[in-house]
């Protein structure tokens, strides 16, 4: 079956490590995103990608970075720049971007803990 | 600048209906969704409009009114498990924007 694969789901890190977040879909959407979630909050957009080799921020890309050198796959790096990583990360999809008729995919997400 | 207001909280009756209102202000708008979200799982999707009018699905409706910037989702005949939060969420210019969504408690 065709979908988003986030792992791990649940991940624990001391503070000051950089930690990578995987992402893989096997949908052949050409665009990627990330996104951030805190307890009672909506998802608010780190960084997304329109095609391969090529990403751009979102609203709240400080801290973070990301690669995107196969269609399939965009990890994302949580840096020991990021003040307050512990959050729930959702990778999502969708054909191309900037359209909503084909939907988006979520992955099931991603919990990570920096204690 | 890109904003999208929801109210925080809703509570409603089991049997009842609830509506959930989004008001939007992007840049660009290229359609709007509506997700349901339980904790700490992925949103699952509820509805798109694209153009003007009302999305009726079952027990869910979506209404948009592009020129208002104004959109609601309409739940009917409510269950016990429909109690989670609900997002309203934009396509601007090449990117999904998210509003903080609303949490949704129905009591018996």
């Amino acid at each position: 079956d065709g979908g988003i694969t986030q792992s791990p789901k649940y991940l624990f890190r001391k503070e000051g490590q950089n930690v990578t977040l995987s992402c893989e879909q096997n949908l052949n959407h050409d665009a990627m995103y990330w996104y951030r979630q805190d307890p009672g909050q909506g998802l608010r957009l780190i960084y997304y990608s329109q095609i391969v080799n090529d990403f751009q921020k979102g609203d709240i890309a400080e801290g973070y970075s990301v690669s995107r050198e196969k269609k399939e796959s965009f990890p994302l790096t949580v840096t020991s720049a990021q003040k307050n990583p512990t959050a729930f990360y959702l990778c999502a999809s969708s054909i191309v971007s900037g359209r909503g008729d084909y939907g988006y995919t979520f992955g099931s997400g991603t919990r990570l803990t920096v204690v | 600048g890109q904003n999208i207001d929801q109210p925080t909280e809703m509570t409603a009756t089991e049997g009842a209906i609830v509506q959930i209102n989004c008001t939007y202000q992007t840049s660009g708008f290229n359609g709007l969704f509506w997700y349901q979200q339980h904790a700490g799982e992925a949103p699952t999707f509820l509805s798109y409009n694209v153009l003007d009018g009302l999305e009726e699905k079952g027990r869910f409706s979506s209404f948009l009114s592009r020129s208002k910037g104004y959109s609601y989702l309409l739940l009917k005949e409510l269950q016990m498990k429909d109690s989670a939060s609900y997002l309203c969420a934009v396509i601007g210019y090449n990117k999904l924007i998210f509003g903080a969504g609303t949490r949704l408690a129905v009591h018996p």
